[in-house]
């Protein structure tokens, strides 16, 4: 059982390059979350889908974009990558109404 | 301006001793509180959560106490055991899904 799938693990971007960071589940959940953590942050969201075909905005959404491309998947796409958005990000799903969240391995992306 | 606060950044114990994290919030709208932990290099998992209607929750070794009159919520690690060594994050939700985290508090569990 994978849990919540999240790729690349690693990534190193210029500044002005975009990107995609793919996240799966396989746990049927219908909520999917995107998380990005900073040094002395926390956890901050970014963007949730609540279901298939509906996404909203979090906390920090500027200069990101998000598809829930089906129940399993749900992206984060940056257009044009800023040394700002150094982060490690984490993908995340549960079960609807539930706050008790399963988080993946996160993607530690580095923009120079 | 962040929400849920965890003051200490750190904490190092004794094994067999009781660690402490404390955390404290601003928003009184907060009705569901959680706890997750994280190891290097993984993601967070859940630990122990309790809702507002309550004042304790108790899962084996791990107790959180709620005392919404303060703002304030504390999680019990009793006994403290080398593998509790993480970065534990204190974490609020208005009636949904939309967690506000804290900042986190490294434990380090001494032998």
């Amino acid at each position: 059982n994978a849990g919540v799938t999240q790729t690349p693990k690693f990534q190193v971007l210029k500044t002005g390059q975009s990107m995609t960071l793919q996240c799966a589940q396989d746990m049927n959940h219908n909520s999917m979350y995107w998380y990005r953590q900073d040094p002395g942050m926390g956890l901050r969201l970014i963007y949730y889908s609540a279901s298939e075909g509906t996404t909203d905005k979090g906390e920090v959404p500027n200069g990101y974009n998000v598809s829930r491309l089906n129940k399993r998947e749900f992206s984060l796409r940056l257009e044009s990558a800023a040394p700002s958005q150094t982060s490690v990000y984490f993908c995340a799903s549960s079960k609807t109404g539930s706050t008790e969240a399963f988080f993946g391995q996160g993607t530690r992306l580095t923009v120079v | 301006d962040q929400q849920v606060k965890q003051n200490s950044p750190s904490l190092s114990v004794q094994e067999g001793r009781i660690s402490i994290l404390n955390c404290d919030y601003t928003n009184s709208m907060f009705d569901y509180f959680l706890w997750y932990k994280k190891y290097p290099a993984e993601g967070p998992t859940f630990l122990i959560s309790i809702s507002s209607i309550k004042d304790k929750n108790e899962d084996g070794r791990f107790t959180v106490f709620l005392n919404k009159s303060a703002k304030h919520l504390s999680l019990h690690i009793v006994p403290s055991q080398p593998g509790d060594s993480a970065v534990y994050f204190c974490a609020a939700s208005i009636n949904d899904y939309k967690l506000s985290f804290g900042a986190g508090t490294t434990v380090t569990v001494r032998a």
